[in-house]
């Protein structure tokens, strides 16, 4: 089981691109988040998918749209990227409520 | 929403000794209370985590306690090794919600 993946590894983007950043479990998990981690904040919510079907903002949503394309596949969109979209961006999931989240390698974004 | 105070920010113990590091909450109906350990450049990883019906949980040189009245707890690791260091967070999850709320992090340093 290769687990939680996300693509890619690393992306620069000027101000104003757009991108999406790709996120699969192999866990038959239902549930899928998207964190972001920045310096000395730890990890903050973006938004998260309870299961197939369902997606709700958490903690810091503006700017990023979520898809979850079916059970395995969420991902992250950024409409039109600013500097302070900067970060290392994190996808889990987990196989109930308050349970485990296993997280993916990340994807560190870099907006000039 | 949930608030989550971790410290110290950062911890430095010399290998052998004992680390203890606190989280406090804010919202009394919080149930799930994980710890996360990320080395440098990794994903974060589960190491122990506790719900709120228990008062301690100990896995070989980790255990975790909670105090539900003081709305804390704390993560104890003992004989420090140098692969001990990294950094921890605690997190905390509210009664039939998906959203972990995550503290700022102690990075540790074990001194060999």
């Amino acid at each position: 089981n290769a687990g939680v993946t996300q693509t890619p590894k690393f992306q620069v983007l000027k101000t104003g691109q757009s991108m999406t950043l790709q996120c699969a479990q192999d866990m038959n998990h239902n549930s899928m988040y998207w964190y972001r981690q920045d310096p000395g904040m730890g990890l903050r919510l973006i938004y998260y998918s309870a299961s197939e079907g369902t997606t709700d903002k958490g903690e810091v949503p503006n700017g990023y749209n979520v898809s979850r394309l079916n059970k395995r596949e969420f991902s992250l969109r950024l409409e039109s990227a600013a500097p302070s979209q900067t970060s290392v961006y994190f996808c889990a999931s987990s196989d109930r409520l308050a349970g485990e989240q296993y997280f993916g390698p990340g994807t560190r974004l870099t907006v000039t | 929403g949930e608030n989550v105070e971790q410290h110290p920010s950062t911890l430095s113990v010399q290998e052998g000794d004992s680390a203890v590091i606190k989280c406090t909450y804010s919202d009394s109906a919080s149930n799930y209370f994980p710890w996360y350990k990320q080395e440098l450049g990794k994903r974060p990883q589960l190491i122990i985590d506790i719900r709120s019906n228990v008062g301690e949980k100990k896995d070989q040189r980790i255990a975790v306690t909670l105090n539900k009245t003081a709305k804390h707890f704390s993560l104890h690791i003992t004989e420090t090794q140098p692969e001990d260091s990294a950094v921890y967070f605690c997190a905390v999850s509210g009664a039939g919600s998906y959203q972990l709320t995550f503290g700022k992090g102690t990075k540790l340093s074990v001194i060999p």
